[in-house]
């Protein structure tokens, strides 16, 4: 069964620091992995997407990472903003159609 | 574009009533993609529509629930009868492609209360 672990499960940093949060998959044949940001009562907002073969992409402050061996992604956050305060779901595409599943997100607090 | 419009954004029924949820993808994207989210499971794929036609609905929970995609501008989900355990977000997302080279683009939900 395809599965997406995601940690921490909440995590709470100062404004300015930096995090790391973590994404382990199970997921076969992979295809992509994305990683959605989603503010309290909005819909994710895509970040970024790799393949088999990428592994860094970066957004802005955001830089995810990508180790198909070892079935781990990160997603690193730079200079942590008060607005970056959100839950972070990891989602694996599998086989030619790309079927999706999805963690159940890292919740972050950025805080003064 | 103005988005991925959901309607309505909050909706409280009783238990036993048909419950409609409307969608408006970003026009000119021809996949469209309804997803259910709770506290417990996170997100989940209920159905997704490619040129207007269902192509996976092995997300459906049972058949109370059902979803049409008439036009390439218009999709709605329907749960009837609804019970408590339908309460949750349901989320409408669009993309232009199955991958989307960015991604899907998720409207701003519905939140359903059955209660």
């Amino acid at each position: 069964k395809n599965q997406v672990e995601q940690s921490p499960q909440s995590l709470i940093i100062l404004e300015g620091k930096n995090c790391t949060l973590q994404c382990n998959y199970t997921v076969s044949p992979f295809s992509n992995l994305r990683w959605y940001k989603q503010d309290t009562g909005r819909g994710p907002v895509s970040l970024t997407i790799m393949t088999f073969s990428e592994n860094t992409k970066s957004n802005g402050r955001y830089t995810a990472t990508l180790d198909a061996d070892t079935k781990q992604s990160s997603l690193h956050i730079t200079a942590s903003q008060l607005s970056d305060s959100a839950s972070y779901i990891c989602v694996v595409g599998a086989g030619t159609a790309s079927k999706l599943t999805f963690g159940t997100g890292t919740r972050l607090q950025v805080t003064l | 574009d103005a988005g991925v419009i959901q309607s309505p954004r909050h909706e409280v029924t009783e238990m036993g009533q048909e419950v409609t949820l409307r969608c408006k993808p970003i026009s000119g994207h021809d996949y469209l993609f309804w997803y259910r989210q709770t506290m417990m499971r996170g997100l989940e794929l209920l159905i997704y529509f490619n040129n207007n036609v269902p192509i996976d609905d092995s997300g459906m929970p049972e058949d109370r629930f059902s979803a049409k995609m008439p036009n390439a501008s218009f999709s709605t989900l329907k749960i009837q009868p609804s019970e408590p355990r339908d309460s949750a977000v349901y989320f409408c997302a669009s993309s232009l492609g199955r991958e989307g080279a960015r991604g899907q683009y998720f409207g701003a939900g519905t939140r359903l209360s059955v209660l």
